[in-house]
């Protein structure tokens, strides 16, 4: 089946500084990905969608400048938490959308998450 | 009113019971509909999607959608405890825009 890697796992780091997320669709290509960020107890909240080799579009109320997002080839975008604070601490998820000609709602596969802290 | 509104539990029920859990919407313009399962500290993982009004079965597991009343179910049967997770109803308003919009999840637990 297809997945979807995410690196790092988890992450802790000082308050000010900047985090990279990877995510890699391993074994297809994805044109689109998207970044969801989950709270604690709480459902995934749509952050950006990204598509390749363009700019992403954020959601309502998402800091571009403070969430940079790059998607530079077919397998792999990156979200950069910049100028970190504790508020931004959660769980960040990447899914990948299944390229083709008919984009399936069914073919968006998940990362497995990663946890950042920021002390 | 959220988009989408799901129970968040914790729901614990015995090993062998059957189980049903329920996403309500308000957007009438949703029309596909899927469930995912998320074990703790990992990404989701579809379980069952359906693009109409009606039953799909897939094993131990039925989705339900009742695009009348707003309201979609998954039912579980013989449960066992690996189906212990967060089970996520999502649903999207065309195709091609897969641009999901996620219920709060229902925490379960099936106690052996």
């Amino acid at each position: 089946g297809a997945v979807v890697s995410q690196h790092p796992s988890r992450v802790i780091c000082k308050s000010g500084t900047s985090v990279k997320i990877e995510c890699r669709s391993l074994d297809f290509q994805a044109t689109t990905m998207f970044w969801y960020r989950q709270f604690p107890k709480k459902s995934l909240m749509l952050m950006a969608t990204s598509n390749e080799g363009s700019k992403a579009t954020y959601e309502q109320g998402v800091e571009k400048d403070k969430f940079l997002i790059n998607h530079a080839s077919l397998t792999l975008s990156t979200l950069t938490v910049t100028s970190a604070h504790p508020e931004d601490s959660s769980f960040y998820i990447c899914s990948a959308l299944l390229a083709g000609p008919v984009r399936l709602a069914e073919t968006q596969y998940f990362g497995p998450g990663t946890r950042l802290l920021v002390l | 009113q959220k988009e989408v509104e799901q129970d968040p539990g914790p729901l614990s029920v015995p090993e062998g019971a059957i189980v049903s859990l329920n996403c309500t919407y308000s957007n009438s313009a949703f029309q596909y509909f899927m469930w995912y399962r998320q074990y703790s500290r990992k990404g989701p993982e579809l379980l069952m999607y359906t693009y109409s009004s009606g039953n799909k079965e897939d094993g131990r597991f039925t989705a339900q959608v009742d695009k009348s009343s707003k309201y979609i179910s998954l039912f579980i049967r013989d449960s066992q405890p690996s189906d212990s997770a967060t089970y996520l109803c999502a649903m999207t308003v065309i195709q091609g825009a897969q641009k999901l919009v996620f219920g709060q999840g229902t925490r379960l637990t099936i106690n052996p």
